[in-house]
This record gives structure tokens, C-alpha cells and sequence, in this order.
């Protein structure tokens, strides 16, 4: 009950085109869901969070969308850019929780 | 510092020897965090501190492994007796905020080779 589930493991997407990642959780009291970037050799960081009391939240070219019944939220990247290219985790926590529980990641390549 | 710093950022080493990896979080960031990475994978909690104490130790791989922390603030990953699948990338986060408010602010990690 404590996984977050992440797919794809990787994913190729041409420049300018939209990338979809896609993650579920199982415990209905996680209530803080955050993605995190993380380029080769540098640690993870934070992209955009979300609250279930919205159903998408929107920065730039990075938007989440949220399903609550459904207990999914995914990144959508617009206008894909080689810069994009990195991976991308997944993760969740619940009210007071000082852990994040994380996804497993996604290799995203955007080709020229 | 501006941010989460790391040393040594390469560490080779050979099996059976003791390493210390290093953190200084942000100044005044009271949440700090250890986590492994292997190679294209993802990220193993080893450990939390809230100040100078560790309230879960759960993710730390086996007794091999320990960690202190000391005036709030740096942090010292302590690996005896080290094996191959030790090799990994070990990572400092930081948080200011305790509880999922908290954006966590990694360092670039300490990459541990053992041969």
C-alpha cells in the first residue's frame, strides 16, 4: 500500500512533441505528490507538486493532472526540448509523513 | 553554501575497507536524508534525520552501514567493511520544513566504487 507505481521505465518523444508519465499509489492518505528531474551526474530536483484538492496544476511547459478517484497523476511535458532529456521520479507522502515514498523513474530522451 | 554539498564526489575503494561520506545540508535545514542509487535506478531511503537524531534507521542495508549527524547540521554516512554491492551513488537531501511541505533539496552524491 505504500508503492507508487511509474511507467514507463523509459520513453522516447520527438522535439516539440508532448511526453506523458504516468504514476498510481495505492494509500488513499497520501496527499502531497511532487515530481522530481534529475540530469546525469546531478542529484534530484524538484519540478512541480501537486494537492488532491486540484485536479492539474500547471508550470511553463510542465503540467500534472490528478485523478483522485482513480489514485493516478501524471507529468505532461508540452513541446518536448532535447534539454527535457533526463529522468523523471514519481512521488507521494501523506500529512505529517516525513518520507516520500518514491516511483521507480522514467528515462526520457527527446530526439532532435 | 548556497546548496546541499557532498565530498568526495568519487570514492574508489577496495572491498573490505571502512569510507565516510560527507553532507552539509542548507544552513538552517533541520530535515536531513540519506538515499543509494545504483546505476539507472531509483532512489533506496537509508536514513532520516530531524536535528541530531534518527528517527529510522529502517532503510539502512545492514549493520555495515551507519550514520551520524552533529550540531544539526553536517552529516556522516559511515560504510565498514565495504562489498561491491555497495558500489552506488549515495545522496544528501535536505528539507526545511519536517512533514510533506517539505521540498527536498538534494547534493550532487558521492559516487562509491568498491573494487
Amino acid at each position: 500500500q505504500q508503492q507508487v507505481k511509474q511507467s514507463p521505465q523509459s520513453l522516447i518523444v520527438q522535439k516539440g512533441g508532448i511526453s506523458i508519465i504516468n504514476c498510481a499509489y495505492e494509500n488513499t492518505a497520501f496527499d502531497y505528490f511532487p515530481w522530481y528531474q534529475q540530469f546525469p551526474g546531478k542529484g534530484p530536483a524538484l519540478l512541480i507538486a501537486i494537492r488532491p484538492d486540484v485536479s492539474e496544476k500547471k508550470e511553463g511547459r510542465f503540467t500534472i493532472s490528478f485523478n483522485k478517484s482513480a489514485k493516478q497523476f501524471s507529468l505532461h511535458i508540452m513541446d518536448s526540448q532535447p534539454g527535457d532529456s533526463a529522468t523523471y521520479f514519481c512521488a507521494a507522502t501523506g500529512r505529517s509523513n516525513y518520507q516520500l515514498i518514491w516511483g521507480a523513474g522514467t528515462k526520457l530522451i527527446i530526439k532532435p | 553554501g548556497a546548496g546541499v554539498s557532498q565530498s568526495p564526489s568519487n570514492k574508489v575503494t577496495e572491498k573490505g575497507k571502512d569510507v565516510e561520506l560527507r553532507c552539509d545540508p542548507i544552513s538552517g535545514h533541520t530535515a536531513l536524508y540519506w538515499y543509494r542509487q545504483s546505476l539507472g535506478q531509483g532512489l533506496e531511503f537509508l536514513i532520516y534525520f530531524q536535528g541530531n537524531s534518527a528517527p529510522d534507521k529502517s532503510g539502512l542495508p545492514s549493520d555495515r552501514f551507519s550514520a551520524e549527524r552533529t550540531g544539526g547540521s553536517v552529516s556522516t554516512l559511515t560504510i565498514q567493511r565495504t562489498q561491491q554491492e555497495d558500489s552506488a551513488v549515495y545522496l544528501c537531501a535536505s528539507s526545511l520544513l519536517v512533514g510533506n511541505t517539505g521540498e527536498l533539496f538534494f547534493g550532487e552524491g558521492s559516487r562509491l566504487t568498491v573494487l
